[in-house]
C-alpha cells in the first residue's frame, strides 16, 4: 500500500462546480503539501500545511491529523483550474516528499 | 527573483553518452531537491542538498548517477553512461529549508534513444 493514496485518480467537472480532491496518509508528517502541475509540465506548490485549513482565492486546503487526512476544494471551478493535482507529505524530521500518484483534474467550459 | 532555473529544457541523447543537468536554485534557500518524474512512477526524490552537503541520496538508482552541489547557487545531476530508461523530466526544487514551501524548476526533458 502507498503510504500516500489521493482519490479520486482523474475528475471531470463542469465549469462553475466545486471540486474536492482528497489524500489520505499512512505515516507521521511533519507538512502536507499540495502542488499543481499544468499540461505545460511546471509544478507549483499551492499549499504547505501541518493543521488547519488555509484559503488562497478559490482554492481551499484542510488537514485533520488525527484521521491522516487532507482535502484540495475548488470553489467555482474553472476551466483553467484543469491540472494534476499532487499531494506529498514530509516525513517525521525529514525533508524528504512522499508523493501521491496525483489527481487529474478537467473542467469543461 | 527568477526562480529555480533549469538548463537544459529538452536533451536528447544516444545510449552510452554522459548527461549534465544543470539547476540554479534561488538565492537564499539552503535545500536543494532533484526528482524524477515518470509516467509510471510519478515524482520521486533522487537525492537532496542541505547547505550544499548531501542529505539523502537514497532515491539514486545507481551508480551511474551522481550529484554535486559545489556552491549554494549551482548544482548538477550527471547520467553516466545513459540508458533508455532514464528518459524522464527531471525536475529541481528548492526551498528555505525543513517546513517551508518546494520551488520548483520547469524541469529537463530527458531521452535517452
Amino acid at each position: 500500500k502507498n503510504e500516500v493514496e489521493q482519490s479520486p485518480q482523474n475528475l471531470t467537472a463542469q465549469e462553475g462546480e466545486f471540486i474536492t480532491i482528497n489524500c489520505s496518509y499512512s505515516v507521521g508528517i511533519s507538512a502536507l503539501h499540495w502542488l499543481q502541475q499544468h499540461p505545460g509540465g511546471g509544478i507549483v506548490s499551492l499549499f504547505m500545511l501541518s493543521s488547519g485549513k488555509k484559503k488562497h482565492g478559490r482554492l481551499i486546503a484542510t488537514i485533520n491529523i488525527q484521521e491522516k487526512h487532507s482535502s484540495l476544494h475548488i470553489t467555482a471551478s474553472h476551466p483553467r483550474d484543469s491540472a494534476v493535482y499532487i499531494c506529498a507529505v514530509g516525513k517525521g524530521g525529514s525533508e524528504k516528499l512522499v508523493f501521491g500518484k496525483g489527481t487529474k483534474l478537467t473542467v469543461n467550459p | 527573483d527568477a526562480g529555480v532555473i533549469q538548463s537544459p529544457r529538452h536533451e536528447v541523447t544516444e545510449m552510452g553518452q554522459e548527461v549534465t543537468l544543470r539547476c540554479k536554485p534561488i538565492s537564499g534557500h539552503n535545500s536543494l531537491f532533484w526528482y524524477r518524474q515518470t509516467m509510471m512512477r510519478g515524482l520521486e526524490l533522487l537525492i537532496y542538498f542541505n547547505n550544499n552537503v548531501p542529505i539523502d541520496d537514497s532515491g539514486m538508482p545507481e551508480d551511474r548517477f551522481s550529484a554535486k552541489m559545489p556552491n549554494a547557487s549551482f548544482s548538477t545531476l550527471k547520467i553516466q553512461p545513459s540508458e533508455p530508461r532514464d528518459s524522464a523530466v527531471y525536475f529541481c526544487a528548492s526551498s528555505e529549508g525543513r517546513n517551508s514551501p518546494l520551488h520548483f524548476g520547469n524541469g529537463t526533458r530527458l531521452t535517452v534513444t
